[in-house]
């Protein structure tokens, strides 16, 4: 089944403690990337990457780490989460040369920062 | 002007009633439009996509005003499972998928 995999999906963490979110995808997508989805702003683009060892900031970069050494994977670090940081992440994937447009989601991961 | 405008709503609508949602958009130069549809809690999913003419997919229109710079969705026959946030997006010029830029969302609540 073709999808888009985040883990872990609900984390309660405190300040400063550093955390990854794994994200992988089974499609050989180009294409992906990492959106924070908060109450009254809806999605913001964090970072992306259209290929392997290419990535570039979205909207709100800051306090977020990508790293893209293979295609199906695109981890988001938090090197030190402050309470900011707590949201809800989304991670996406597309086919550069499929429908533009459509994006995969895997299914979020719910990060709260104490 | 932000750049994807939506009216958060909610819009509370009967079954059967016919809604319309409109986006704008602030640069002219865009290339691309979309409507994804957002469960409570869930991912966002692909809609449809937007045509220069116009498209239908069963109960779902979508138009594009590029001279006015927006969108509608049109939605007939409403269903309760219909209730959900209606996401515009648009692809900037440059053609990257890196360009997608979502609207905040208008929520559709269906009543029987």
């Amino acid at each position: 089944e073709a999808q888009v995999t985040q883990n872990p999906r609900y984390l309660i963490t405190v300040t400063g403690k550093k955390l990854t979110v794994t994200c992988s995808q089974n499609m050989n997508h180009e294409y992906m990337s990492w959106y924070r989805q908060d109450p009254g702003l809806g999605l913001r683009q964090i970072y992306y990457s259209m290929n392997v060892e290419v990535t570039d900031k979205g909207d709100v970069p800051e306090g977020y780490k990508v790293s893209r050494k293979e295609k199906r994977n695109f981890p988001l670090i938090l090197e030190s989460p402050s309470p900011n940081q707590t949201s809800l992440y989304f991670c996406a994937s597309s086919s550069a040369g499929g429908r533009a447009g459509e994006l995969f989601f895997g299914e979020g991961s719910r990060l709260t920062v104490l | 002007r932000k750049e994807v405008e939506q009216d958060p709503g909610p819009f509370n609508v009967p079954e059967g009633a016919t809604v319309a949602f409109n986006c704008t958009y602030s640069n002219s130069a865009s290339q691309s439009f979309f409507w994804y549809r957002q469960d409570c809690r869930k991912e966002p999913k692909l809609l449809m996509s937007v045509y220069s003419s116009g498209n239908e997919d069963g109960r779902f229109t979508a138009q594009l005003n590029r001279a006015s710079q927006y969108i509608s969705l049109l939605i007939r026959d409403s269903k309760l499972s219909d209730s959900a946030t209606y996401l515009c997006v648009v692809r900037g010029y440059g053609g990257s998928q890196g360009n997608l830029i979502f609207g905040k969302g208008t929520k559709l609540s269906v009543k029987p």
